[in-house]
Order: structure tokens, then C-alpha cells, then sequence
């Protein structure tokens, strides 16, 4: 069975502070992990995917295999991050079943 | 269309009714899933459909609710005898099915609510 687990549900933090949203998997195979960020009023979309090696909008993520993590972090963050992030697992097998984390919600603060 | 459609955008309805709520996928994209939106519950999964047919299901609640996709495209999510714990927003993302890497694509999603 594949399991996202997102441990906090909000986090909280100042504007130039650093930010690291917590991902952390469960899956007996060979997994491909994203992050999904939904902003006020908008529909859900990706923000990054590990297979890219991207950074957008400032924000990066490594891929753990021996700790199963895929923290999202971001050295300075800014008042428009301030959002709903989802953490996501997708089975490279069969390229089918999306699991995603029950989500952890940023908020940044003056 | 230019993307994920979903119809319609808000649905209040009485305990007991049943529901259909329906996703237009981005032509093409052969994998179709379904998930619920609740607060303090995140993205739960529902079921996915590859073309028509339905290899996971293990999402839905109960037997009250049911999927299907036609023409490997449309796909309609029934919920029958609702209930107040159905209340929720359900939302519908499509992909190509290519490759394990590519993008999910989300509709704007069907807030309903049971009074």
C-alpha cells in the first residue's frame, strides 16, 4: 500500500524566515513524489515534481530514499506562499493510483 | 476546453436525495481520478479510472457511492441516500497516463453540501 504523510497541519512562520514542509512516504516499489499547491481561491496545481530536480517560485525538494522523505523547502519565504500544500505519491509500476497527504497549510506573516 | 470541468460548482441538497456530480477530463488523458476535500481531511482518494475502466476503488465510503467513465472520457460520481458526512468538496483531476512523472490537472471542484 502506498501512504503520503503530512505531520503538521499548519505551520506558521515570518515573512524571510525558512520554511520546510514535512513529506514523508511509505511504498514498497520505486515511487515518483510531487508537490500539489493550492493558493485562496484557486484550483489545485503542481508546484514541483522530484523527477524535474526544479526549484520554482524559490522552493526545492529532495528525495530521501533512506529516511522515505520529501521535505519541500524554501530559504526565505514570502507573504504569496501562503497556501495549501499537498504532498503526492504516484507508483512508478503502473504510472496510476495518485496518493496525496492530507495536507499541510502555510501561512506567512508580517 | 482548456481544462478540467466540473459540473456543477455548488450543490445543496437534502439528506436522502441522490447526487450526480459529473468531470469533463482534458481530451486525451486516459487516467481519471476522483477525491474528496474535507476540512482536517485533505485530498482523500476516492477511485481512478484508466480509460473506462476502474482498477482502484478502495477510496469510495460506501456502497452509496458509485463511478463510472464512457467513451474514456466524461466520468459522473453518484452518490445515493446522502448523508451530512458527504458534505464536502469533490474534486476531479485527469492526467495523460504516459508516464509516471506527467502533471495532474485539477477541476475547479463541486462543493456539496446536505442540509
Amino acid at each position: 500500500a502506498q501512504r503520503v504523510t503530512q505531520p503538521e497541519k499548519l505551520l506558521s512562520v515570518f515573512k524571510g524566515a525558512p520554511v520546510e514542509l514535512k513529506c514523508n512516504y511509505s511504498y514498497s516499489g520505486s515511487p515518483e513524489l510531487f508537490w500539489y499547491v493550492q493558493y485562496s481561491r484557486q484550483r489545485l496545481q503542481l508546484l514541483l515534481r522530484h523527477i524535474s530536480r526544479e526549484s520554482i517560485k524559490g522552493f526545492t525538494a529532495d528525495l530521501n530514499k533512506g529516511e522515505t522523505s520529501f521535505h519541500l523547502k524554501k530559504p526565505f519565504a514570502q507573504e504569496e506562499d501562503s497556501a495549501m500544500y499537498y504532498c503526492a505519491l504516484i507508483n512508478t509500476g503502473t504510472a496510476s493510483k495518485l496518493t496525496f497527504g492530507t495536507g499541510t497549510r502555510l501561512q506567512v506573516t508580517l | 476546453g482548456a481544462g478540467v470541468s466540473q459540473s456543477p460548482s455548488n450543490k445543496v441538497t437534502e439528506k436522502g436525495k441522490d447526487v450526480e456530480l459529473r468531470c469533463d477530463p482534458i481530451s486525451g488523458h486516459t487516467a481519471l481520478y476522483w477525491y474528496r476535500q474535507s476540512l482536517g481531511q485533505g485530498l482523500e482518494f476516492l477511485i481512478y479510472f484508466q480509460g473506462n475502466s476502474a482498477p482502484d476503488k478502495s477510496g469510495l465510503p460506501s456502497d452509496r457511492f458509485s463511478a463510472e467513465r464512457t467513451g474514456g472520457s466524461v466520468s459522473t460520481l453518484t452518490i445515493q441516500r446522502t448523508q451530512q458526512e458527504d458534505s464536502a468538496v469533490y474534486l476531479c483531476a485527469s492526467r495523460t497516463g504516459a508516464g509516471a512523472d506527467t502533471e495532474a490537472f485539477f477541476g475547479q471542484g463541486t462543493r456539496l453540501t446536505v442540509v
